[in-house]
């Protein structure tokens, strides 16, 4: 079985300030993670990923993400926050059965951040 | 480029009604899933295809939903019977390899079952 979860429902950060989000994961094997950001009535857009490899990982907006296997987090992070970061942020793990390429999702953080 | 569309946006129905769900994925992309979004909660896998074949539909609830891609491009998410359980928004996503790419999710529609 798989699973990840988001211990925060809802975050709030002032603009500039350093952010985190917050995931951590339940997975036998290799983790396959993802975050993902959801705007008001738009779909969900990848924001990065990671399979292997470099455990800090580099996505879109000036957004990263820490895999750390000890404490099975994947935490995601953007040194200063933007207003326009406000948004649902799901962090998402690959199944782990074979053939099973499907993401499971966490319960969503909202991100506000304060101007 | 054209990202995946998903059509309608939003769809009422009654109650023991019968919709379909269409889905555009990106040109070129082999996979494509479907996932339910209730509110509140993330994306909740229904089914998996690779090509023309449905590889993995252990996410489907029950026999009321079925869902097709023929030629291995547009699929069609069909649901029987409707409920009021079923209303949700419904996403689709494809990407260009299943294992090792990041899935692009459509826009969703958003049904309601009245």
């Amino acid at each position: 079985a798989q699973s990840v979860a988001q211990p925060e429902d809802q975050v709030n950060v002032a603009e500039g300030n350093p952010l985190t989000v917050k995931c951590t994961y339940s997975v036998s094997g290799n983790p396959y993670l993802f975050w993902y950001v959801q705007y008001p009535n738009r779909g969900l857009q990848f924001l990065l990923k990671y399979i292997t490899g470099d455990n800090l990982v580099k996505g879109s907006y000036g957004f990263e993400a820490e895999f750390n296997k000890s404490q099975t987090s994947f935490h995601l992070k953007k040194p200063s926050a933007l207003v326009s970061d406000s948004a649902l942020y799901f962090c998402a793990v690959r199944g782990v059965q074979t053939g099973a390429n499907n993401l499971f999702f966490g319960t969503g953080t909202r991100l506000t951040v304060i101007p | 480029g054209a990202g995946v569309s998903q059509t309608p946006s939003n769809k009422v129905t009654e109650k023991g009604k019968y919709v379909e769900l269409r889905c555009d994925p990106i040109s070129g992309h082999t996979a494509l899933y479907w996932y339910r979004q209730s509110l509140g909660q993330g994306p909740e896998f229904l089914i998996y295809f690779q090509g023309t074949g449905a590889a993995d539909d252990s996410g489907l609830p029950n026999d009321r939903f079925f869902a097709v891609r023929p030629e291995g491009s547009v699929s069609t998410l069909k649901i029987q019977r409707t409920e009021r359980g079923d209303s949700a928004v419904y996403l689709c996503a494809s990407s260009k390899d299943p294992v090792n790419y990041e899935q692009y999710f459509g826009p969703g529609t958003r049904l309601t079952v009245t």
